[in-house]
């Protein structure tokens, strides 16, 4: 099945900066999530985003959606340390039920 | 408190062993779902239930039992387990199915040797 990919695979910033994490996918989609995972828990969903919204906004976190592209991108401003985690990107194939998660985007912000 | 749980969260086993993971929910959530985690793999669908008594394989089957009597638990059987399945695995569950938001467990580490 497809999967997402992010990119890049880690990012390191400075507190305060902003952080923006992609995700490209192979064919049409539904939906597509973006997760957050604390080192060794389980998953946090953060937002969701379907294939007729172009953009939607979570409190510092600003997920877009350009399915011509078949792209997402995650963008996080004013970034914390408490930010410090894996990002996964989920999409699912037109019609089906089964999410594929991608490898992650490993983000560290540096206090 | 809504909340997905998964027992045991740390476990050792040896190869051929059988062992069950359990999983809870208390959402009241149709679908539930078991995956595994491994370095440079990310997060595979090991099998779905959309509901009691349906459930269906994911990517990465092979080796695993599920089943679905009720609606709030749904256990993961390994009846022979290998060194291969040495992962970290998550239960989730979602009102719907899992291309909606899923609320996963803490996750389970399982080391067999």
């Amino acid at each position: 099945s497809q999967q997402g990919e992010e990119d890049p695979q880690a990012l390191s910033i400075q507190e305060g900066e902003n952080a923006t994490m992609n995700c490209s996918y192979k064919t049409s989609i539904n939906n597509l999530q973006w997760y957050r995972q604390n080192s060794g828990r389980g998953l946090v969903h953060l937002i969701l985003i379907r294939s007729n919204e172009r953009e939607k906004h979570s409190g510092r976190l600003r997920v877009t959606l350009d399915t011509s592209k078949k792209s997402s991108s995650l963008l996080i401003t004013a970034s914390r340390a408490a930010d410090t985690a894996s990002y996964f990107c989920a999409t699912d194939e037109g019609g089906s039920y089964i999410p594929t998660f991608g490898r992650g985007t490993s983000l560290i912000v540096h206090p | 408190e809504a909340q997905v749980t998964q027992n045991p969260r740390y476990l050792i086993t040896v190869t051929g062993k059988k062992l069950t993971v359990t999983c809870s929910q208390n959402m009241n959530h149709e679908y539930m779902s078991w995956y595994r985690q491994d370095p440079g793999l990310g997060l595979r669908q090991i099998y779905y239930s959309m509901n009691v008594e349906v459930t269906d394989k994911g990517d990465v089957p092979e080796g695993y039992k599920v089943s679905r009597k009720e609606k709030r638990n749904f256990p993961l059987i390994l009846e022979s387990p290998s060194p291969n399945q040495t992962s970290l695995y998550f239960c989730a569950s979602s009102y719907v199915s899992g291309i909606e938001t899923q609320y996963f467990g803490p996750g389970t580490r399982l080391l067999v040797l």
